[in-house]
Parts: C-alpha cells; structure tokens; sequence
C-alpha cells in the first residue's frame, strides 16, 4: 500500500512554462521529501518539507523552484519556467509511521521541450 | 559533503551465482538504506541497517552494515532473473535529514 500518490503521472511542458507537480498523502503525514531522478542517473534530493515549512534543502532548489501544502493536505512541487534540463522523474517520499525509511511515490516524468 | 560510492556500477551475472556489491559512504553515520528500482519505476525499500553490525535478509538478499569502515554490502545468493534490477544504497544524517544516494548498480541475471 503506497503512502503517497502522484499526479499527473507524466506531464509534457515547453520550455519556459510553469508545472506544478502533486504529492497526495494516503494518510497524515510531517514529513515530505521530493527528489529527482534524470534518465539513467542516481536519485538527487531536492527540497524537504516539515511541519508545513521548507526545513533543508538542495543547491538544485533555486528561485525557480518552490513548494507549498496549500490545502493541507496535497503537497506541491512548481517549477516557475522549466528548462530542457529539468526533464527528469519527479519523486515525492515520506517515512511511514514509526519508521524513518522514507518510502517513494510512483513519480511524475516530467519532459521539457 | 556527503558522497555515497557504489561498486560496480553494472553486473551481469549468470543464475544460480553469488555476488556482492559495495557501498562506500564519506561521513559518519549509523543509517543506511538499500532500495530498488525497476526501469520505468520508483524506488521500493529493501533494508534498512540503523547499527554498526547490523544485518537484515530477505530472501535471496542480505545486507550489513560496518559503520567503522563506512561500509554496507548487499549480498545476492543463488541469483533468479526476477533480481535483475537497479540497487540503490543511501545514507542520511538523522531522523527527518535528506537521503544522499549512490550512483546505483544496475544488476541483469542471465537465463
């Protein structure tokens, strides 16, 4: 059973757009992480999320990028003006209860062209 | 700045063998984790390791972790093609710090 879901599962934008990309807790959760995975490569940690505030964050994570819990319960990732570089799997994760390992979403394949 | 090192970065191995592979940290820490991916797919947790000394098994897997020497391994035994995968290991600081993970190991098991 996935502790979070992620919409939309691929989003195709144009360079220079603004995506907003979704996270969707199963149940309630403090945390929230999201990394980003570009084809082939390892996972990059990009921004964590505590208690409805940015507690670290990555040097990826530049004015472009922001995040918010604007309903207080989905949590999401905005990419003002994406680049080509940008395209890349998007993951949310959470740590399950009583557990630190953090367990990831299904993703959102982000393509910029 | 906290680098996680994996080896080797592609295996390709016969069924029925052994192998291991190695994950390298730089820092201290008592927390590491090993995931695996399928192509296409995310990340599902295999083990996670929080002592020096630990080990956990699952089936044909079995992972340790050597905090003294900044080393975990994660063992494969009698190999089955449904292993064929890419494993991550990574490392964190603490309860609620960031995930810093290694290149991965893109492992095939051939028939």
């Amino acid at each position: 059973e996935p502790e979070v879901t992620q919409t939309p599962s691929h989003q195709v934008t144009q360079m220079g757009q603004e995506v907003i990309l979704r996270c969707v807790p199963i149940s309630n959760h403090l945390y929230f992480y999201w990394y980003r995975q570009i084809l082939g490569q390892k996972v990059e940690f990009l921004v964590s999320f505590y208690n409805n505030e940015i507690s670290e964050k990555s040097e990826i994570f530049d004015d472009q990028f922001s995040v918010e819990r604007p309903d207080g319960s989905n949590f999401t990732l905005k990419i003002r003006s994406t680049k080509l570089e940008d395209s890349a799997m998007y993951f949310c994760a959470t740590p399950r209860a009583s557990t630190d390992t953090q367990y990831f979403g299904p993703g959102t394949r982000l393509t910029v062209l | 700045e906290l680098k996680v090192e994996q080896n080797p970065l592609f295996l390709s191995m016969q069924e029925g063998k052994n192998y291991t592979i190695y994950c390298n940290y730089s820092t201290t820490s008592d927390r590491l984790y090993w995931y695996r991916q399928d192509p296409g797919k995310s990340l599902e947790s295999l083990f996670v390791l929080l002592s020096n000394g630990a080990v956990k098994q699952e089936g044909r897997l079995m992972a340790s972790l050597d905090t003294k020497a900044r080393l975990s391994t994660l063992h494969i035994t009698a190999a089955v093609h449904d292993l064929s995968a890419t494993y991550f290991c990574a490392v964190d600081k603490g309860s609620g710090s960031r995930l810093t993970f290694g290149e991965g190991t893109q492992l095939t098991v051939n028939p």
